[in-house]
């Protein structure tokens, strides 16, 4: 298996502009977490889903942030519209049992 | 008061020391710990977990005191590639449910110098 997957590496846009991260989870995980890194705040957990249904979504900060998992390989993390302060890695991982497998994160700078 | 605190550091040693991380956590219905280590600019990946007795994996010992509700982490004989942020995690599992939550410290910074 390839791991977590996650796309773009990095991502540059604009403010107001929609922006959507993408993640394919390891096969036969049944936990996807999204989550944003700063230096400020450190890991912060944005959502997670168990078996594709989000089950704590608290984290999100906004309701510019919106989160879909269509089926058990593919989940998006969507910001619209995006803001400056939004800029940070966002991680995606998954877990079947208690350790959590990281993708190598987005990069996203909002200018 | 943030849930799981660590001190940030940075932790600078030379080659060979042995350096100790304390990590705290705040709420009591915590089920399992673990420690991961992060790369400057890379992903978080697991270390270890942290068991009620303790355990070790080479170099690095873990322990677990739920009494004073704290976690450390020791590194013996430190090498040039320990260099990296180690970051703290606590679960709150529930156990009846579905519901997982992954708490983080803000990690602690080792430099290791030569």
């Amino acid at each position: 298996d390839a791991g977590v997957i996650q796309s773009p590496r990095h991502e540059v846009t604009e403010m107001g502009q929609e922006v959507t991260l993408r993640c394919k989870p390891i096969s036969g995980h049944d936990y996807l977490f999204w989550y944003r890194q700063t230096m400020m705040r450190g890991l912060e957990l944005l959502i997670y889903f168990n078996n594709n249904v989000p089950i704590d979504d608290s984290g999100m900060p906004e309701d510019r942030f919106s989160a879909k998992m269509p089926n058990a390989s593919f989940s998006t993390l969507k910001i619209q519209p995006s803001e400056p302060r939004d800029s940070a890695v966002y991680f995606c991982a998954s877990s079947f049992g208690s350790e959590a497998f990281f993708g190598q994160g987005t990069r996203l700078t909002v200018v | 008061r943030k849930e799981v605190e660590q001190d940030p550091g940075p932790f600078n040693v030379p080659e060979g020391a042995t350096v100790a991380f304390n990590c705290t956590y705040s709420n009591s219905a915590s089920q399992s710990f673990f420690w991961y280590r992060q790369d400057c600019r890379k992903e978080p990946k697991l270390l270890m977990s942290v068991y009620s007795s303790g355990n070790e994996d080479g170099r690095f010992t873990a322990q677990l005191n739920r009494a004073s509700q704290y976690i450390s982490l020791l590194i013996r004989d430190s090498k040039l590639s320990d260099s990296a942020t180690y970051l703290c995690v606590v679960n709150r599992d529930v156990i009846s449910g579905n519901n997982r939550k992954l708490i983080w410290g803000l990690g602690t910074s080792l430099g290791v110098n030569p």
